[in-house]
């Protein structure tokens, strides 16, 4: 079974705080996607990578991958309310477009 | 582009009623879908996938007689939760990726809320 973990699963900040999400496999990924969703929303995709080593960033979120690609990092600068929501992973562990999700990480930042 | 909708959004069924949420691609050809069921603060987790054309596969512990998936057409799948349960009641999600695409391109619906009362 091709396992997914992703932590911490709950975190609750003050604004302006820094952040760090983790997922890891013992399996490489193909590819390896974040999303945030909103409370009875669909996931929205925030970033895909596939290249190991690979460093993505979105205004005050950095998306990285490692360099073996078994692990990925988000890490969020200085956060706001606005940030909070469900985060989760989510890796392809073959060319195929089957998908598997981490556990999730709900982010609450309070003003 | 690459529009995921559902219908409906929400739904309220009796105990022993079977219900049907359409998944379609607005603007795009999805020759495989996904349905995906999720419990308050969890995660997504996956049913089944849906091929068009073909029976849909199902990941273990998933009842297909409950759970019937339909894939009848490039843009639209259905899942038919049958004679639910009280235990049924979720956010079901479905996904669906581009015929074409790249292959971990995979675009998300809003969701369906099933109640079972």
């Amino acid at each position: 079974t091709q396992l997914l973990e992703q932590s911490p699963q709950f975190l609750s900040i003050q604004e302006g705080e820094n952040l760090t999400v983790y997922c890891n496999s013992s399996s490489v990924f193909s590819s390896l996607q974040w999303y945030r969703q909103e409370p009875g929303e669909g996931p929205v995709l925030l970033v895909t990578v596939v290249t190991g080593g690979e460093v993505k960033k979105l205004k005050r979120l950095t998306f990285q991958f490692g360099d073996a690609r078994k692990d990925s990092s988000l890490h969020i600068t200085a956060a706001q309310p606005g940030d909070t929501g469900l985060y989760l992973c989510a890796g392809q562990f073959a060319s195929g477009s089957r998908l598997t999700f981490g556990e999730g990480t709900q982010l609450t930042v309070n003003p | 582009g690459a529009v995921v909708s559902q219908h409906p959004s929400w739904v309220i069924c009796k105990s022993g009623t079977s219900v049907k949420i359409e998944c379609r691609s607005l603007d795009f050809q999805a020759t495989t879908m996904f349905w995906y069921r999720q419990f308050p603060k969890q995660s997504l987790m996956l049913m089944a996938t849906s091929n068009e054309g073909s029976k849909a596969t199902y990941e273990q512990g998933v009842e297909k007689d409950k759970f019937l998936i339909n894939h009848a057409s490039l843009t639209l799948s259905t899942l038919t939760v049958t004679s639910a349960h009280p235990e049924d009641s979720s956010f079901y999600i479905c996904s669906a990726h581009q015929a074409g695409g790249a292959y971990y391109e995979q675009y998300f619906g809003p969701g369906t809320r099933l109640t079972v009362t």
